[in-house]
């Protein structure tokens, strides 16, 4: 059972587009993450969520957690080649520290 | 600091061997976990441990063993492989209240 859908499955765009990932749950977390991966590589952090309706900023990306922290977004700005990789969000139940929820991932192609 | 590190990067195996993945974490994290990567289902939790002497089941335990009896280490044993074994293998520490993972760079494993 996926408890965490992610959409699109594969985004392929060209340099400087915007894009929006997103990752739906009929489940609330108490915090949801997104990682980024590359070939042949471990996931890598990017962010973590804790609080309804919050939005952080990483220079060009931009992430939303719903306000029933069931949901969040990734937004892209002016994407760049160096943005290609599989994108992973990832929820957490109440204090379970270490069991992870993940949705099956966006990868993304930023082509030149 | 190291960080996460897993050996062997390549196995192959034939069905009804067993082996051990080795993972280690230098960052005295208490919470360790397996993952296992199969193109289009994201990471799916094996096992996971909250801290020395203390493990706990994931969502594909199955065909799976591990034990912590360091805080630094958290094997993962096959018992007995099987062809729906072949998988890329994650190992991934945190700090419980933050929920956030750590990955190392991953075995990839082959039954045959």
């Amino acid at each position: 059972t996926q408890l965490l859908e992610q959409s699109p499955q594969f985004l392929s765009i060209q340099e400087g587009e915007n894009l929006t990932v997103y990752c739906n749950s009929s489940s609330v977390f108490s915090s949801l993450q997104w990682y980024r991966q590359e070939p042949g590589e471990g996931p890598v952090l990017l962010v973590t969520v804790v609080t309804g309706g919050e939005v952080k900023k990483l220079k060009r990306l931009t992430f939303q957690f719903g306000d029933a922290r069931k949901d969040s977004s990734l937004h892209i700005t002016a994407a760049q080649p160096g943005d290609t990789g599989l994108y992973l969000c990832a929820g957490a139940h109440g204090n379970q520290g270490g069991k992870l929820i993940f949705g099956q991932g966006t990868e993304l192609s930023v082509k030149p | 600091n190291a960080g996460v590190t897993q050996t062997p990067k390549f196995q192959v195996l034939k069905t009804g061997q067993s082996m051990t993945l080795q993972c280690a974490q230098d960052m005295n994290h208490e919470y360790m976990s397996w993952y296992r990567q199969d193109p289009g289902m994201g990471l799916r939790l094996i096992h996971y441990s909250v801290g020395a002497g203390i493990t706990d089941q994931g969502e594909v335990p199955n065909g799976y063993n591990v034990s912590r009896s360091t805080t630094e280490d958290f094997p993962l044993r096959l018992l007995s492989a099987a062809p729906s074994q072949t998988s890329v293998y994650f190992c991934a520490s945190g700090i419980g209240f933050s929920y956030e993972q750590y990955f190392g760079p991953g075995t990839r494993l082959t039954v045959t």
